[in-house]
């Protein structure tokens, strides 16, 4: 079974901190990799998706990485604001069988970025 | 963008009563959609995967009876918490993929927090 550990847990720092969150998952045959953000009580908002055949993605201050075959991908947050904070998720969707289209997700890395 | 609309997006109920949660594609057609469970400082747990005109598919640990799913149309997907107890308070989340060609992305609702008392 698909196990996704993000880490860290939580995440302090100060505005304009360049920040990795990372996400390691078991098994690596993986269709792609998405990356979430989720304000509390809140839905998710997708920020990016790495189709399996990709190394990266980026979108504004944000870059994510993909390393299929050890099973890591880094989210990489530049110049962070304060409107950063938030959970975010890490999910991957497999690549087998009748399970396709589920993800499968971590618990999150819970970021508070401070003035 | 894809927008899915999930209602209500908070419920509070007695135990005891069922609750019915929808789940709407708003802009294109969802053959199947996705429903998830999220308790406190937890990740989010597939609850069962749901067919447009067919019965869902429940993870493991899932009661079926339970949580009763309809998918009748193409846009539209439901969740009915039967006999909801405390232990169900959770936030329920739903997504959906658009029905083409592909995997893609997938879409998620705004989410839905119920609480039993």
């Amino acid at each position: 079974k698909q196990e996704v550990t993000q880490i860290p847990a939580a995440l302090s720092v100060p505005e304009g901190e360049n920040l990795v969150l990372n996400c390691s998952f078991t098994d690596s045959a993986i269709y792609n990799l998405q990356w979430f953000r989720q304000d509390p009580g809140k839905g998710l908002t997708s920020l990016l998706l790495i189709q399996s055949s990709q190394r990266e993605q980026t979108s504004g201050r944000l870059n994510a990485s993909l390393d299929k075959s050890s099973g890591r991908s880094t989210l990489y947050i530049a110049a962070s604001q304060p409107g950063d904070s938030a959970t975010y998720l890490c999910a991957v969707t497999p690549d087998r069988g009748s399970t396709l289209g589920r993800l499968y997700f971590g618990r999150g890395t819970q970021l508070t970025v401070w003035p | 963008g894809a927008v899915v609309s999930q209602h209500p997006s908070w419920v509070i109920c007695k135990s005891g009563t069922s609750v019915k949660i929808e789940c709407r594609s708003l802009d294109f057609q969802a053959t199947t959609m996705f429903w998830y469970r999220q308790f406190p400082k937890q990740s989010l747990m597939l609850m069962a995967t749901s067919n447009e005109g067919s019965k869902a598919t429940y993870e493991q640990g899932v009661e079926k009876d339970k949580f009763l799913i309809n998918h009748a149309s193409l846009t539209l997907s439901t969740l009915t918490v039967t006999s909801a107890h405390p232990e169900d308070s959770s936030f329920y989340i739903c997504s959906a993929r658009d029905r083409g060609p592909g995997l893609g992305e997938l879409f998620f609702g705004e989410g839905s927090r119920l609480t039993v008392l």
